[in-house]
């Protein structure tokens, strides 16, 4: 099975930068992925890590250390339509397993 | 992303009706999903289906009957549900890549059972 911890809420200024962090403990691991989801809205893909290491996007980057089960998603250039929840998920490494485990979501409020 | 279409967005039943809800996916994926979502809840799976054949089913309940008659549509049919069962209840389609296979959801339908 999958157990997923991240943050319940976070609060950042605007033009900051902001760290989210996803711990996990899994049977089996086969990737990271972290989604943004606005109120009302579907998640929407962000990162993808399956290797060790920093993955960066523009103004988001996301890192991986499996050995620690740990994530986390950086966020620079704070803008106020970064306000989302921001869901952690991880991928089971068991084959023909396809579907995520999610984490709680962490609701970020970027403030002016 | 709207690739993935979901209807109707809002669902408003009593405990004895007979709905359902609909996906479908234009981006050519060949595995579709339904998730739920709770308040305070992280998504929960409730079914997955690839190349129309249901691979995983995550100890849901009777009374949500999942259907899937080709690679892009999805229904869930609901009967007899509960007020517990009210939520936002997600769709998501992917396509096996053999690595990463990111998943697209859709908007939702947010249901609610009096």
């Amino acid at each position: 099975g999958q157990n997923i911890d991240q943050p319940t809420e976070m609060t950042a200024t605007e033009g900051a930068i902001v760290q989210i962090n996803c711990t996990y403990q899994t049977s089996g691991f086969n990737g990271l992925f972290w989604y943004q989801q606005h109120a009302g809205e579907a998640p929407t893909f962000l990162s993808y890590n399956v290797l060790d290491g920093l993955e960066e996007k523009g103004r988001f980057s996301s890192f991986l250390s499996r050995s620690k089960g740990y994530s986390y998603l950086l966020l620079k250039e704070l803008q106020m339509k970064d306000s989302a929840s921001y869901l952690c998920a991880v991928r089971d490494a068991h084959p023909g397993r396809r579907a995520l485990t999610f984490g709680s979501g962490t609701r970020l409020q970027v403030q002016p | 992303e709207t690739g993935v279409t979901q209807t109707p967005r809002h669902l408003v039943m009593g405990m004895t009706n007979k709905k359902s809800l609909k996906c479908e996916q234009h981006l050519g994926h060949n595995a579709m999903y339904w998730y739920k979502q709770s308040a305070k809840k992280p998504l929960e799976l409730m079914f997955v289906y690839s190349l129309e054949e249901r691979v995983e089913n995550n100890s849901v309940p009777s009374r949500f009957s999942p259907e899937c008659p080709n690679s892009s549509h999805l229904f869930l049919h609901l009967h007899t549900l509960q007020p517990e069962d009210s939520a936002l209840y997600l769709c998501a389609s992917s396509q096996s890549t053999g690595g990463g296979e990111t998943q697209y959801f859709g908007p939702g339908t947010r249901l609610l059972v009096l």
